[in-house]
C-alpha cells in the first residue's frame, strides 16, 4: 500500500488566495483527520471524519477554512482567502475505526502565505 | 477532560546511552496509548501502542514502553540510542469510543555523538 498520500507537498501562495490541500486515504481505511502543526500551537487537530461524515470540527479555526469528503477515499481541505497565520505543516491521517484508532499519518503539505 | 503531559520538552543524550522520555495521561478509565515519532521534515510515524493486556509492549526500532496505572504513565525507552534516533517524540492518547486522538506538546530527542 502506497500510504496516505498529500498534494501538494509545498505550497506558497500570496494572502487573499484560496488554497486547496488534497489527500488520498489508505484503501480499506474510513476515517480521515486533517491535523495543522506550527511550532507555537503545536499538533491540532482540526477535523475529522468517519464514513464521510464531519464528527467533529471544533478544532477548524474559522469560517474560512473548510473540509470536505467527496468519496471514501479523499478528502480536500480548503483556505478562502488565505492569511500568512495559517502559515503551517498541514498533515493528513486515515485509520480503520475498528482497529482501536491507530492513525497513519500522510507526509503533509507545507503552507506558507506571503 | 482527557490530556496528555510530555514534561520535557527537549532531552539531549549521547550515543549508546539509554533512554527514557515520560508521558503522562489524564483520564478516568485506561485509555488506548500511542507513541510517535516525527523526524525533521516528516509526517509522523507509530513506534507502538497500548491497547490492553501485557503493560510493556515493544514497538519497532528497538522502543518499548510501559504503561502504569497507577501513575497514569506511558513512559517510553531504549536501552541504547542511535544517532538516527534524533526527532521529536509524541505521546498519544484516545478512549474507546472516539476516533480523536489527543496529543502531547511533544520531546525533541538531540543524540550527541
Amino acid at each position: 500500500d502506497a500510504g496516505v498520500i498529500q498534494s501538494p507537498r509545498h505550497e506558497v501562495t500570496e494572502m487573499g488566495q484560496e488554497v486547496t490541500l488534497r489527500c488520498k486515504l489508505i484503501s480499506g481505511h474510513n476515517s480521515l483527520f486533517w491535523y495543522r502543526q506550527t511550532m507555537m500551537r503545536g499538533l491540532e487537530l482540526l477535523i475529522y471524519f468517519n464514513n464521510n461524515v464531519p464528527i467533529d470540527d471544533s478544532g477548524m479555526p474559522e469560517d474560512r477554512f473548510s473540509a470536505k469528503m467527496p468519496n471514501a477515499s479523499f478528502s480536500t481541505l480548503k483556505i478562502q482567502p488565505s492569511e500568512p497565520r495559517d502559515s503551517a505543516v498541514y498533515f493528513c491521517a486515515s485509520s480503520y475505526t475498528g482497529a482501536y484508532n491507530e492513525q497513519f499519518f500522510g507526509p503533509g503539505t507545507r503552507l506558507t502565505v506571503l | 477532560a482527557q490530556s496528555v503531559t510530555q514534561p520535557d520538552i527537549h532531552i539531549t543524550v549521547s550515543e549508546g546511552a539509554s533512554l527514557e522520555l515520560r508521558c503522562n495521561y489524564s483520564y478516568g478509565a485506561t485509555p488506548y496509548l500511542f507513541w510517535y515519532v516525527q523526524s525533521p521534515g516528516q509526517g509522523l510515524q507509530l513506534l507502538l501502542k497500548y491497547f490492553s493486556g501485557d503493560t510493556l509492549v515493544q514497538g519497532i526500532k528497538g522502543f518499548e514502553a510501559e504503561f502504569k496505572r497507577s501513575q497514569s504513565s506511558f513512559n517510553l525507552r531504549k536501552p541504547s540510542v542511535h544517532w538516527s534516533d534524533a526527532a521529536e517524540y509524541f505521546c498519544a492518547m484516545t478512549t474507546g469510543t472516539a476516533s480523536k486522538l489527543t496529543f502531547g506538546t511533544g520531546t525533541r530527542l538531540q543524540v550527541t555523538l
